[in-house]
């Protein structure tokens, strides 16, 4: 089945450092990408969609020049989050698909737990 | 756009015993697809269960089932013979046709399978 490789798996790291989550299908080429969040206890909110070769559509409310999304390849996307602060502390998910058919599921990362002191 | 409700915060069911998991949603597409994601403590999204809005019949993957009822927009699953292993949020998701390939999440339920 399709592997997602997601790094790091935990970062802590000092307000106002940019960091810097890495998102690699292993094993096919992904058009698309997606990148979530997750609060303790709740549910995934997706952020952004990430689409090879072009720019990243970002959902309402989320700050495009805080995180930056980057579908540099096939196999590779990265979101950096930028001058992070203590609110941006949180759990960070990436997927991606196969394709365009719909009925196919989202492979999901292992997430990043990202804590801002 | 579409909602997935999923009314059940947190669940318990016994060791071996069947336990139901409730999910609705509203859209107005007719055609799309309906997920069951599992979250353990690990955090790892695993698909437990996944279901075309144009068929039928229900969706079975070994002790997982789902009673679809497209009419009154309910995805319901079904866990039987209950395993420890089980213990996990449970996401119920939305995904659209035309393009948009979007999963729109429940808030999840907790389940507690006890010994």
């Amino acid at each position: 089945g399709a592997v997602v490789s997601q790094h790091p798996s935990w970062v802590i790291c000092k307000s106002g450092t940019s960091v810097k989550i890495e998102c690699r299908s292993l094993d096919f080429q992904a058009t698309t990408m997606f990148w979530y969040r997750q609060f303790p206890k709740q549910s995934l909110m997706l952020m952004a969609t990430s689409n090879e070769g072009s720019k990243a559509t970002y959902e309402q409310g989320v700050e495009k020049d805080k995180f930056l999304i980057n579908h540099a390849s096939l196999t590779l996307s990265t979101l950096t989050v930028t001058s992070a602060h203590p609110e941006d502390s949180s759990f960070y998910i990436c997927s991606f698909s196969k394709g365009t058919v719909s009925n196919q599921p989202q492979h999901f990362g292992d997430g990043t737990r990202l804590s801002i002191l | 756009a579409q909602t997935v409700t999923q009314s059940q915060p947190e669940m318990s069911v016994q060791e071996a015993e069947t336990v139901t998991l409730s999910c609705t949603y509203d859209t107005s597409e007719s055609d799309y697809y309906l997920f069951w994601y599992k979250q353990p403590p690990s955090r790892q999204m695993i698909l437990v269960i996944r279901q075309e809005a144009y068929k039928q019949q229900n969706a079975t993957e070994n002790r997982f089932s789902v009673n679809f009822q497209k009419a009154a927009k309910s995805f319901s699953l079904k866990i039987s013979d209950s395993q420890l292993g089980d213990a996990a949020m449970y996401f119920c998701a939305y995904r659209g046709q035309g393009g948009s390939e979007k999963l729109v999440f429940g808030k999840g339920t907790k389940l507690t399978v006890n010994p």
